[in-house]
Parts: C-alpha cells; sequence; structure tokens
C-alpha cells in the first residue's frame, strides 16, 4: 500500500517571503500523480497543483510550484511571494494511475499548519 | 462548478444513535468517495462507491456503512455511533479520477 508523510505539523512564514512544505512517499509503482491540497478555515478543499509522475518537468502554477524527485519519492511544494490568504493545512496526496481509472482514490499526507505573519 | 452538498456543518449526536451523514453531487461523477479527517492523521478513506450501488471498503471502514441508490447521492451511516467517530468527515467526488471536488465537511460531535 502507498504512503505519504509530511513531517511539518506547522510552518511559518512571513509575508512576501518564500517556505517550502515537504512530502515524502512509498510506492512501488512507476506510474502516478501526486497532487497538492489547500483547506483554509472554511473547510473547502483547494487543488494547488498537481503532478504526473511519468512528467519530468516540475509543474508550476504562479507563485506555487514543486520539486518532484521521483527517485527519491519526494515531492515538496515551494510558495513564493506568500501572501495573508496561503494560510491554511496543506495536504499532500498520491493517486495510482492503475486500476482503469474507475477510482481514483487518494492517499493523503497528515497535513501541514502553514502560517502567514503580516 | 461542480458542487458537492453535504447535508450538515454540524452535527451532534449521541452514543448508540444510528447516523447519517449525505452528500451530493450535481455532475453525474461517477466515484464518490467517504473520508475521516483527523488531526495529525491526515485523511483516510472510509469507503468509495464507482458506481449506483456499487461500493468498495477504504482503509477504515470498520463501524460504518455507506449506500448509493442514486448516482448523485452517496450516504455514511454510523450504524451505532460511538465516541471514537468524533471527527470531520468529507465528501468528494470524481469523474474518472482526474478531478475531484470535496464537500465543506461535517463536523460530527459523538457525546
Amino acid at each position: 500500500a502507498q504512503t505519504v508523510t509530511q513531517s511539518q505539523p506547522e510552518m511559518s512564514v512571513q509575508e512576501a517571503e518564500t517556505v517550502t512544505l515537504s512530502c515524502t512517499y512509498d510506492t512501488s509503482e512507476s506510474d502516478y500523480y501526486l497532487f497538492w491540497y489547500k483547506q483554509p478555515p472554511s473547510r473547502q478543499m483547494i487543488l494547488v497543483i498537481r503532478q504526473e509522475a511519468y512528467k519530468q518537468q516540475n509543474a508550476t502554477e504562479n507563485r506555487f510550484s514543486v520539486n518532484f524527485q521521483k527517485a527519491a519519492k519526494s515531492f515538496s511544494l515551494k510558495i513564493s511571494d506568500s501572501q495573508l490568504g496561503d494560510a491554511a493545512m496543506y495536504f499532500c496526496a498520491y493517486r495510482t494511475s492503475a486500476g482503469g481509472g474507475g477510482y481514483g482514490k487518494l492517499t493523503f499526507g497528515q497535513g501541514t499548519i502553514l502560517t502567514v505573519h503580516p | 462548478d461542480v458542487k458537492v452538498t453535504q447535508s450538515s456543518r454540524y452535527l451532534v449526536k449521541r452514543t448508540g444513535e444510528k447516523v447519517f451523514l449525505e452528500c451530493v453531487q450535481d455532475m453525474d461523477h461517477e466515484n464518490m468517495f467517504w473520508y475521516r479527517q483527523d488531526p495529525g492523521l491526515g485523511l483516510r478513506l472510509i469507503y468509495f462507491s464507482y458506481d449506483v450501488k456499487m461500493k468498495e471498503k477504504g482503509d477504515i471502514p470498520e463501524g460504518y456503512s455507506v449506500s448509493r441508490e442514486k448516482k448523485e447521492r452517496f450516504s455514511l451511516i454510523l450504524e451505532s455511533a460511538s465516541t471514537n467517530q468524533t471527527s470531520m468527515y468529507l465528501c468528494a467526488s470524481s469523474f474518472g479520477g482526474r478531478g475531484y471536488t470535496f464537500g465543506s465537511g461535517t463536523r460530527l460531535t459523538v457525546v
């Protein structure tokens, strides 16, 4: 079974600075998907970024980028120019590409609470 | 936008009660999921369904059951609520595993 580990329960950053959230995972598969989700106090889970394992290029979405190291099974999220609205719980998640895509269940890490200081 | 609606934002139930958590999605998604969220543990999959009347156990199904009589509705049932089922419950739906939409969660307290 796949496992996802986020070793930083809490992180903090100053507004406008850069912060990196860590995520490692364990799998024997070669093809899969990785995600970062944001959960603000409203509880609504918001997709931040997605990475397909077969793509070597790191995904980027505006101020959010990932450092995907497939051999090391590491998938960190970098937030540049941090804003107060970035404060939230962040979850790393894994999804297998096997199973015909009909199930698509996600395996989540423990979460990292990000605080942004003005 | 696809919406996933959970019937209650907060719920307080007594030990031993039968509890129903309802989830409805409006975009004809084939897959629906129930997760439980606890501090330090992240989200853990309870049950999922890939079609009407079809269901599969997730990682922590004990004490729970589900029902999917219509494609848009996926219900989580606590047969006899216990205090260790006090938690946040999140419903999600997806089409082919490509895009996920989550509900806003139900915070259940069992007293």
